[in-house]
């Protein structure tokens, strides 16, 4: 079984500064990391993912992620934001055997505001 | 290419009454899921398809029944509606090749009375 948890449920930054969210996950098997967007009123849109390799996973709209084995963390950056970066923000996680076909295991969001 | 419609947008339903939510995908997706959001808890797995004639059960199976008779559509029935089942509904699809990244439907809005 696996477990996503979502450190913060909001986070108010002023535009332009850098961001961090925060996502710690748990499972018994090594996993695929995946982190998705939800912008008001839409579905969710994947920003990026981690499933092997290099640690440092870069997305869309100029988001990174780490991946850290140890910490079991997989915390999303930006290094400046804008005011349209404001939506709900989803980590989730999927078991490696089937390559996700099971579906995915979401923590419960962490809602970015954007303050001019 | 539409990717992964979803309808209706909005339903309200009666308790008790049935529905069927639909989902459909363009793209030969072989996985295709079904997720509820409600507020404050993320999304949580209702069902899930790897392929046609193939279904299993989430984390909330409970009151929804599903089948895929075609790779295109993956229904979402709701046999007996209940208000604990006013929620937001989204279906999602992936192909097996891509290694995860789900592509997801735009949501059905449901209210139940």
């Amino acid at each position: 079984a696996q477990s996503v948890t979502q450190l913060d449920s909001q986070v108010p930054v002023f535009e332009e500064a850098p961001v961090e969210l925060r996502c710690n996950y748990s499972s018994s098997v090594s996993v695929y990391l995946f982190w998705y967007v939800q912008y008001p009123n839409q579905g969710l849109q994947l920003l990026l993912k981690y499933l092997s390799g290099s640690t440092l996973v870069k997305g869309i709209n100029g988001f990174e992620a780490e991946f850290n084995k140890s910490q079991t963390s997989f915390h999303l950056r930006k290094p400046s934001v804008h005011i349209s970066d404001t939506a709900e923000y989803f980590c989730a996680v999927s078991g490696l055997v089937g390559g996700g076909a099971d579906g995915l295991t979401f923590g419960k969001g962490t809602h970015l505001i954007i303050q001019p | 290419n539409a990717g992964v419609t979803q309808t209706p947008k909005f339903q309200v339903l009666k308790t008790g009454q049935s529905m069927t939510l639909q989902c459909a995908q363009d793209m030969n997706h072989e996985y295709m899921s079904w997720y509820r959001q409600d507020p404050g808890m993320g999304l949580r797995l209702i069902h899930y398809s790897v392929g046609a004639g193939i279904t299993d059960q989430g984390e909330v199976p409970n009151g929804y029944n599903v089948s895929r008779s075609t790779t295109e559509d993956f229904p979402l029935r709701l046999l007996s509606a209940a208000p604990s089942q006013t929620s937001v509904y989204f279906c999602a699809s992936s192909y097996s090749g891509q290694v995860g990244g789900y592509t997801f439907g735009s949501g059905t809005r449901l209210t139940v009375v």
